[in-house]
């Protein structure tokens, strides 16, 4: 069972637009962290939540952490085809292994931004 | 600087090939990963190294070995892959003290081709 459901997992939009992404669980995270990624690059960190409501700002990308901390969501204000990429979320169970984190990723969403 | 640097960029080996893939950072992190990503699918954790010990191996094949010769170098052997390991290669790392909102920073990956 997938740990964490992103959604949608295809998104293709004109530029100027506005689209939110989802990332949703059933348990709960003391973070989480959503990443970009380029084909053929590594995932790039956009943010950490951490807080329970918290809501980021990074320009046009606006993060919040459900208050439950089970959920987040990603919001992008009149996208740009710069945009375009391979959104990730990822979250940190509570329960860390051996001191390590047990990063989980969720299937990931793939943005098109069309101009 | 949140840099984790890899290399080689690309690799294409045989499947009697012996090769390495190397990780560096330099941001004092103590616990270092790799992750391995087929296409269009989000990166699966392979192992985890914590104060230089293997502290997570996700049942993955022995011709995969990792090593850790201190504390910024992260390496794979791979010896006898079959096509299907094929993959982008993820190398990552976060501090070794886990609070919330520790981040995992990953590398450019390295492409793996085996033929």
């Amino acid at each position: 069972t997938q740990l964490l459901e992103q959604s949608p997992q295809f998104l293709s939009i004109q530029e100027g637009e506005n689209l939110t992404v989802y990332c949703n669980s059933s348990s709960v995270f003391s973070s989480l962290q959503w990443y970009r990624q380029e084909p053929g690059e590594g995932p790039v960190l956009l943010v950490t939540v951490v807080t329970g409501g918290e809501v980021k700002k990074l320009k046009r990308l606006t993060f919040q952490f459900g208050d439950a901390r089970k959920d987040s969501s990603l919001h992008i204000t009149a996208a740009q085809p710069g945009d375009t990429g391979l959104y990730l979320c990822a979250a940190n169970p509570r329960v860390i292994i051996q001191g390590a984190q047990k990063l989980v990723f969720g299937q990931g969403t793939r943005l098109t931004i069309n101009p | 600087d949140t840099e984790v640097t890899q290399t080689p960029k690309h690799l294409v080996m045989g499947m009697t090939n012996k090769k390495s893939l190397k990780c560096e950072q330099h941001m004092g992190h103590r616990a270092m990963y790799w992750y391995k990503q087929k296409a269009k699918k989000p990166p699966e954790l392979m192992f985890v190294y914590s104060y230089e010990k293997l502290s997570i191996n996700e049942s993955v094949p022995s011709r995969f070995s990792p090593e850790c010769p201190n504390s910024s170098l992260l390496n794979l052997h791979l010896h006898a892959l079959q096509p299907e390991d094929s993959a982008l290669y993820l190398c990552a790392s976060s501090q070794r003290q886990v609070l919330s909102g520790n981040t995992i920073y990953f590398g450019e990956g390295s492409w793996l081709t085996v033929v």
